[in-house]
Parts: C-alpha cells; structure tokens; sequence
C-alpha cells in the first residue's frame, strides 16, 4: 500500500539554524501539506499546496517558513532561522483531491525536531 | 470560529464498546474525520462521514450529524492494541483545505 515518507525521523538543531524537512508524498496525489503537533498538544495545519503553489497557510506559517516542491516527488519545509518554540513533531500529508472518500488526507510518519 | 469538542480522557474494558464523541463547530464543513494516534506516532486515518448517517468498518463504525454538529466513534470488541488517543477532525470546502483536529481523546484499555 502506497504512503507517505519523510526524512529525517528526528532532527536537532542549534536556535537560528535552518532545517529542511523532506516528505514524499504518495505519488498519484495532487494536494499535499505540513502539519506539526508540539508535545502534548493538538495537531495544527500549517500550510497546503497544490499546483506549485500554496494554496491555504495558518497564521503559524510565517515568513521564516516556506514550502517547495523541488521535483516530481519531494516536498519540502523549510525553516530558515529556528527557535525554541519550533520544537515540535512535523507531519506531511496528502490527498488526492477527489470527492468522497479519497478527499481523506494520509499522514507521514514525522520528523520529530528539537531546537537547542 | 472553529471549534471542536471530545472528552480528554476514556476508560473501557477489553471486549467492551465505548463510544467516543464530538461536536463541532466550523465556518465550513466538506467531511468530518476519525483518526487514531499512537504515543510518538502519525494519525491514522480510520474512517470519513461526509453525509448523516453510520459508517461501518469492521470493529468501528462512525456517525455523523451534520445538522446537529455531532459525530461519534464507537469502537466494538476492544483489544489492548486499540489504547490510543482518536482524533476527531473536520475539513474545509475546498479539495486543499486544511483539516482541523480537536484535541483528541486517550482511550486506555483495561483487561
């Protein structure tokens, strides 16, 4: 069964380092998105991108984030000057778009960060 | 505003059924999902109500009323491996939009 991949599992990094966070999504779906779950809390969306570009952005997602999808099979998150509270678990998803049931968006396994 | 509401915490007995609700409110509604997550793990997609009504999946089933803002889980013959926490989450109208989790619900499993 198809699924979404993500590099590195766990990442750590000195405070106003830039970190890269790679995801494959499953390879016929369309839309595709960053989500991050700080330990103990909710999950929270960040961002969503479709056709090369974003689509939708919370208001978490701010300049020092950015998204990218360098080829036909990477995603990727960028964040370009770390902070403490940017320690989190990182979550790619993505979905095919279609009406009904394949609207359902599939997660990755997650990149856990952790900023020094 | 955007809210969705699901106890913290349940209890059940294994072999039992326990059923776990939400109610939501959002500004725009194309699908309400149930997801379960392991300590340290991704959510797991289990099911998706876009219409009112009872989806069955094997062990567990999920209902919707849209009218009512209000869905269930209920989960039949529970196993030691089903202790998790079950997110309940709504999406937007577009194809792209965002998901909104609530902030789920630990189920712990006794023998």
């Amino acid at each position: 069964e198809p699924e979404v991949t993500q590099t590195p599992s766990h990442q750590v990094t000195q405070m106003g380092q830039e970190v890269i966070l790679r995801c494959v999504p499953i390879s016929n779906h369309l839309y595709f998105y960053w989500y991050r779950q700080i330990l103990g809390q909710k999950v929270e969306f960040l961002v969503s991108f479709y056709n090369n570009e974003i689509s939708e952005k919370s208001e978490i997602f701010d300049d020092q984030f950015s998204v990218e999808r360098p080829d036909g099979s990477n995603f990727t998150l960028k964040i370009r000057s770390t902070k403490l509270e940017d320690s989190a678990m990182y979550f790619c998803a993505s979905s095919d778009g279609l009406a009904g049931r394949q609207e359902t968006q599939y997660f990755g396994p997650g990149t856990r960060l952790l900023v020094l | 505003g955007q809210n969705i509401d699901q106890p913290t915490e349940m209890t059940a007995t294994e072999g039992a059924i326990v059923q776990i609700n939400c109610t939501y409110q959002t500004s725009g509604f194309n699908g309400l999902f149930w997801y379960q997550q392991h300590a340290g793990e991704a959510p797991t997609f289990l099911s998706y109500n876009v219409l009112d009504g009872l989806e069955e999946k094997g062990r567990f089933s999920s209902f919707l009323s849209r009218s009512k803002g209000y869905s269930y889980l209920l989960l039949k013959e529970l196993q030691m491996k089903d202790s998790a926490s079950y997110l309940c989450a709504v999406k937007g109208y577009s194809s792209a939009s965002k998901i909104i989790f609530g902030s789920g619900t630990r189920l712990s499993i006794r023998p």
